[in-house]
């Protein structure tokens, strides 16, 4: 079975400029998670999205960030513009919630570096 | 809401020795107990939770970790540790049937010397 799929694995783009993190979540799971890992830190918690609908977006800083979930599959989270602080592993997770509890998938994260 | 606390941000151990990680966390609802590692670059791989039941919980790679209410902690121990154990490792708490946020602790780097 394919695990949670990211790309691209590294960025580095310049403050100001646009980027695009891509999430492929494992097949079946109805939840997918965006959380963002400052260096040092545990991961943050940015959105969670129930199929297509973003049900929790609270901890999303939606000046410049955005995110989307169509289809239910896949999903992007975007940011624009970038600042310095915005460097930071960007982790995409998976799950499907059964009677024993929540088991979240991570994928492999994109690291991103703004310079 | 709920929160985490690592108590050890490094622990260094020499190899084949025990070792304990601590984890203590604060919640006004019932929740679930996750210990999470992560090796370099790399996302996080779950090692063990703890939903109900028996409060000694076994993970993979040797791991296992005993819920305790009444102290509300959740350390993760391994008997005889490995140069390949060297990695991060996340407690997370969830709230039971709440809105399956994961709430991560800093993390404790675990580093084995040989």
């Amino acid at each position: 079975e394919a695990g949670v799929v990211q790309s691209p694995r590294y960025k580095i783009i310049e403050k100001k400029q646009p980027v695009a993190f891509w999430c492929n979540p494992i097949s079946g799971h109805n939840t997918l998670y965006w959380y963002r890992q400052n260096l040092g830190q545990g991961p943050e918690l940015l959105i969670r999205y129930e199929n297509e609908e973003a049900v929790d977006d609270s901890q999303l800083p939606k000046d410049r960030f955005s995110a989307e979930r169509l289809k239910g599959v896949d999903s992007t989270l975007k940011i624009q513009p970038a600042e310095l602080g915005d460097s930071a592993v960007y982790l995409c997770a998976s799950s499907f919630s059964l009677a024993g509890g929540p088991e979240q998938f991570f994928g492999p994260g994109t690291r991103l570096t703004v310079l | 809401a709920q929160s985490v606390t690592q108590l050890d941000s490094q622990v260094p151990v020499f190899e084949e020795a025990p070792v304990e990680l601590r984890c203590n966390y604060s919640s006004s609802v019932s929740v679930y107990l996750f210990w999470y590692v992560q090796y370099p670059n790399q996302g996080l791989q779950l090692l063990l939770k703890y939903l109900s039941g028996s409060t000694l919980v076994k993970g993979i790679n040797g791991f296992e970790a005993e819920f305790n209410k009444s102290q509300t902690s959740f350390h993760l121990r391994k008997p005889s540790v490995h140069i390949s154990d060297t990695a991060e490792y996340f407690c997370a708490v969830s709230p039971v049937g709440g809105s399956e946020k994961l709430v991560f602790g800093k993390g404790t780097k675990l580093t084995v010397n040989p």
